[in-house]
């Protein structure tokens, strides 16, 4: 149980246009879920958390304009990283939650901006 | 503000051997604990936990944890290590009061043979 999948797990886009990555609980309901970034040899950051027909909550530093949270239901969130360029360049991982404390971890989106 | 500290960036051990991977964290109050592994390129999986009780937590591949409130510590330890278990390791605490996760560094662990 308690299955997270992202979808795409890789992209490769251009510099300048947007994308979009999916992340779904597949077998729960999740109130609350949670987007990551992670740079090579790093650990996870936190960008923003996102309950279910609410505005996500953004970390400090993380540009809300850039980075679209939408948590349209209790088992899909979206982030779009619009206006995309290479530094946005990482690993994303999403995670989903419906009991405080615990998330389970999607497998990671690789995202290139060339 | 919470924190993690993952004193080690890599651990090499060889196959059979023993694992301790260590774990402080700084917290006000006693957090939620947890220890994931990562294999390259993957997401992050759930190895166990920590809530309250036992303060010897039990996980799956074989692996358990202790917390040990007056060090502040919650150290990763598997009596014999595979090879299939050469990955990186995040400690990570969450406020009891909250849904965050706040993440150590993590430890990469390469297993010889």
């Amino acid at each position: 149980g308690a299955v997270v999948s992202q979808h795409p797990s890789r992209v490769i886009c251009k510099s300048g246009t947007s994308v979009k990555i999916e992340c779904r609980s597949l077998d729960f309901q999740a109130t609350t879920m949670f987007w990551y970034r992670q740079f090579p040899k790093q650990s996870l950051m936190l960008m923003a958390t996102s309950n279910e027909g609410s505005k996500a909550t953004y970390e400090q530093g993380v540009e809300k304009d850039k980075f679209l949270i939408n948590h349209a239901s209790l088992t899909l969130s979206t982030l779009t990283v619009t206006s995309a360029h290479p530094e946005d360049s990482s690993f994303y991982i999403c995670s989903a939650s419906w009991v405080a404390g615990e998330q389970y971890f999607g497998p990671g989106t690789r995202l290139t901006v060339t | 503000a919470q924190s993690v500290t993952q004193p080690d960036i890599h651990i090499t051990v060889s196959e059979g051997a023993s694992l301790e991977l260590r774990c402080n964290y700084s917290y006000g109050a006693t957090p939620y604990l947890f220890w994931y592994v990562q294999s390259p390129g993957q997401g992050l999986q759930l190895l166990l936990k920590y809530f309250s009780g036992d303060t010897l937590v039990q996980g799956i591949k074989g692996f358990e944890a202790e917390f040990k409130r007056s060090q502040s510590s919650f150290n990763l330890r598997k009596p014999s290590v595979h090879w299939s278990d050469a990955a990186e390791y995040f400690c990570a605490v969450a406020s009891r009061y909250g849904n965050k996760l706040v993440f150590g560094a993590g430890t990469i662990l390469r297993v010889k043979s």
